[in-house]
């Protein structure tokens, strides 16, 4: 079975902190992605990659980055985390031409 | 830019019973895919079904089919014989060819009445 695993089921963190979210699946997936998931919202996309050392910007990557230096591992980091960035974060990844595998999600509160 | 809208925030069901969640979506492009995602309570996102838009034949998985309309840019789907574990947000999704992401709908909250 292909597994997407996330560093953290919960996470709290005070304004202004650096956060990393880390997401490793073990497929070989080119294809990794970050999305931010709110009621009423649905799932936005705020970077992805489709190699490594490859990012592109999604729809809404204001105060986030990302890194992806090997293969299985996307990084999404919270430069100064903010109140308005709490909200439940999933990374999904997948090869060229498949569905997109889903993590278990990260629930982040910024306080 | 493709959009997807899911135009039921929610919906119910009673047990045995039959719904159809409706999604629709705008594209210029000819080739792409379509999917529905289930997410639980455990928020464990789930692949319920997928259909590439060359093909005309609507995809079937056990109790879920879907309604392919491609002029209509109409993407449906069916639940039959509905189950208490059926109950979840529903996502439509888009996505074009090659290295693009997914593109998803604000969601369907589905409940299951026994």
């Amino acid at each position: 079975d292909v597994k997407v695993t996330q560093s953290s089921r919960y996470l709290v963190k005070r304004t202004g902190e650096k956060v990393f979210l880390e997401c490793v699946q073990d497929m070989d997936h080119e294809n990794m992605f970050w999305y931010r998931q709110d009621p009423g919202l649905g799932l936005r996309l705020i970077y992805f990659s489709y190699d490594v050392k490859m990012k592109e910007k999604g729809d809404i990557p204001e105060g986030y980055s990302v890194s992806r230096e090997k293969k299985e591992r996307f990084s999404l980091i919270l430069e100064s985390a903010s109140t308005n960035q709490t909200s439940m974060y999933l990374c999904a990844s997948r090869w060229v031409g498949t569905e997109a595998f889903f993590g278990q999600g990260t629930r982040l509160t910024v306080v | 830019a493709q959009t997807v809208t899911q135009s039921q925030p929610e919906m119910s069901v009673q047990e045995a019973e039959t719904v159809t969640l409706s999604c629709t979506y705008d594209t210029s492009e000819s080739d792409y895919y379509l999917f529905w995602y289930k997410q639980p309570p455990s928020r464990q996102m789930i692949l319920v079904i997928r259909q590439e838009a060359y093909k005309q034949q609507n995809a079937t998985e056990n109790r879920f089919s879907v309604n392919f309309q491609k002029a209509a840019k109409s993407f449906s789907l069916k639940i039959s014989d509905s189950q208490l574990g059926d109950a979840a947000m529903y996502f439509c999704a888009y996505r074009s060819w090659g290295n693009t992401p997914l593109v998803f709908g604000k969601g369907t909250r589905l409940s299951v009445i026994a």
